[in-house]
């Protein structure tokens, strides 16, 4: 069964630097987003991705984060100047027509 | 901005015994999404509701969708130890790839 996979698993950063979380989405889907989950709490939508464009995207998402679909199979979240607050799972997720969203395994992202 | 609250933030039952979480939205949904998280893991879908009153039943568990689709709820009968996880509602506002605004949760725990 297809998935959405995820690298790193985990990634620690000192505070101000710049990281890269990587995604690859299931090959025919189309809608690409990321959300994340601090330790214990929801899951919180960070931004959409269509046709290689931003569609949607939360608050949360400032100028110190971008995204990008670097070729036809990877897409990466880029966090510029990582604060203590950003530290969370990410999660990429997928989805084709059906509309359901398949979610990758995440990124532990712990900033120090 | 629209909020998705859920109760109870815990459960507790004894293995065999029923479980129910309730979803609501302060704004009207076009649908509803359910989503299983196990511990230490990402969510994955389990169902789309889209119709006003829609009930849809998979095995022991049974998604309800409100009159006024405002609100929603997962019941699962007769629990078994396979059923431990947190369980998240989400909701769309439209009805294409739009974001999901994830509920606040249930985490539900099993007595063997």
């Amino acid at each position: 069964e297809p998935e959405v996979t995820q690298t790193p698993s985990h990634q620690v950063t000192q505070m101000g630097q710049e990281v890269i979380l990587r995604c690859v989405p299931i090959s025919n889907h189309l809608y690409f987003y990321w959300y994340r989950q601090i330790l214990g709490q929801k899951v919180e939508f960070l931004v959409s991705f269509y046709n290689n464009e931003i569609s949607e995207k939360s608050e949360i998402f400032d100028d110190q984060f971008s995204v990008e679909r670097p070729d036809g199979s990877n897409f990466t979240l880029k966090i510029r100047s990582t604060k203590l607050e950003d530290s969370a799972m990410y999660f990429c997720a997928s989805s084709g027509r059906a509309y359901e969203q398949y979610f990758g395994p995440g990124t532990r992202l712990t900033v120090t | 901005g629209q909020q998705v609250m859920q109760i109870p933030q815990y459960q507790h039952v004894q293995e065999g015994e029923d479980f129910t979480t309730y979803c609501n939205s302060s704004t009207t949904l076009s649908n509803i999404q359910w989503y299983k998280q196990r511990p230490g893991g990402h969510p994955v879908f389990l169902i789309q509701l889209v119709k006003s009153g829609e009930v849809k039943k998979q095995k022991r568990l049974t998604f309800q969708f409100g009159e006024a689709k405002k609100n929603s709820s997962l019941h699962i009968t007769a629990t078994q130890t396979t059923d431990v996880g947190t369980y998240f509602c989400a909701g769309k506002l439209g009805f294409g790839n739009e974001k999901l605004t994830f509920g606040t949760g249930t985490r539900l725990t099993i007595i063997p």
